[in-house]
């Protein structure tokens, strides 16, 4: 079946604009998370989301970064007013359930390049 | 917080010979889960395998198999019979058992080269 899918593949902005990452996850995966692979920072986690229960933000750097998910599927995060700190690829995982025991399986991200 | 670490920041070896990769972890929990994940250029995370902490017993997937060390908190990972294929980053990730704990959390990688 169809794995999860992130878009745009790759992304440039200048600095102060607004960007939309978006993650459609294999269908039936409750959980999705958003991790962020940056040279300095490594790869951090930062939202985790399940079901329709309020999401984890515990990870999110700053009040500038934001994401939903509609209808349980599809998630989009934003970048507001983009700071060239903010340049990293863009990670989506889907797993099944809340389950630790759940594998996650990842998009193959998306380079934003903030100039 | 639990942290993960990955003292070899590059790695090579001969295809066909074997390779050893490093991570250590720290954490306070007794249950929880660790995995290897390759990294190819085309950036897509790909599970090479994971190991939950109440098996004594060492996983192994094919060429690929860890050694677990609990009380030293190590958990290495060996590649037998390199194959060119295998070259990527390597992250060693840690993801507690509790439930809603979600997150995994990642070492620095380690990037693997395979010579012809």
């Amino acid at each position: 079946g169809a794995g999860v899918s992130q878009s745009p593949s790759n992304k440039v902005t200048e600095k102060g604009k607004d960007v939309e990452l978006r993650c459609d996850p294999i269908s039936g995966h409750t959980a999705l998370y958003w991790y962020r692979q940056s040279l300095g920072q490594g790869l951090e986690f930062l939202i985790y989301f399940q079901g329709n229960s309020a999401p984890d933000k515990s990870g999110l750097p700053s009040d500038r970064f934001s994401a939903e998910r509609t209808g349980g599927s599809v998630s989009t995060l934003t970048i507001q007013r983009t700071q060239q700190e903010d340049s990293a690829v863009y990670l989506c995982a889907s797993s099944l359930g809340p389950l630790s025991s759940y594998e996650q399986y990842f998009g193959p991200g998306t380079r934003l390049t903030v100039t | 917080a639990q942290t993960v670490t990955q003292s070899q920041p590059e790695m090579s070896v001969q295809e066909a010979e074997t390779v050893t990769l490093s991570c250590t972890y720290d954490t306070s929990e007794s249950d929880y889960y660790l995995f290897w994940y390759k990294q190819p250029p085309s950036r897509q995370m790909i599970l090479v395998i994971r190991q939950e902490a109440y098996k004594q017993q060492n996983a192994t997937e094919n060429r690929f198999s860890v050694n677990f060390q609990k009380a030293a908190k190590s958990f290495s990972l060996k590649i037998s019979d390199s194959q060119l294929g295998d070259a990527a980053m390597y992250f060693c990730a840690y993801r507690s058992a509790l439930f809603g704990a979600q997150k995994l959390v990642f070492g620095q990688g380690t990037r693997l080269t395979i010579n012809p």
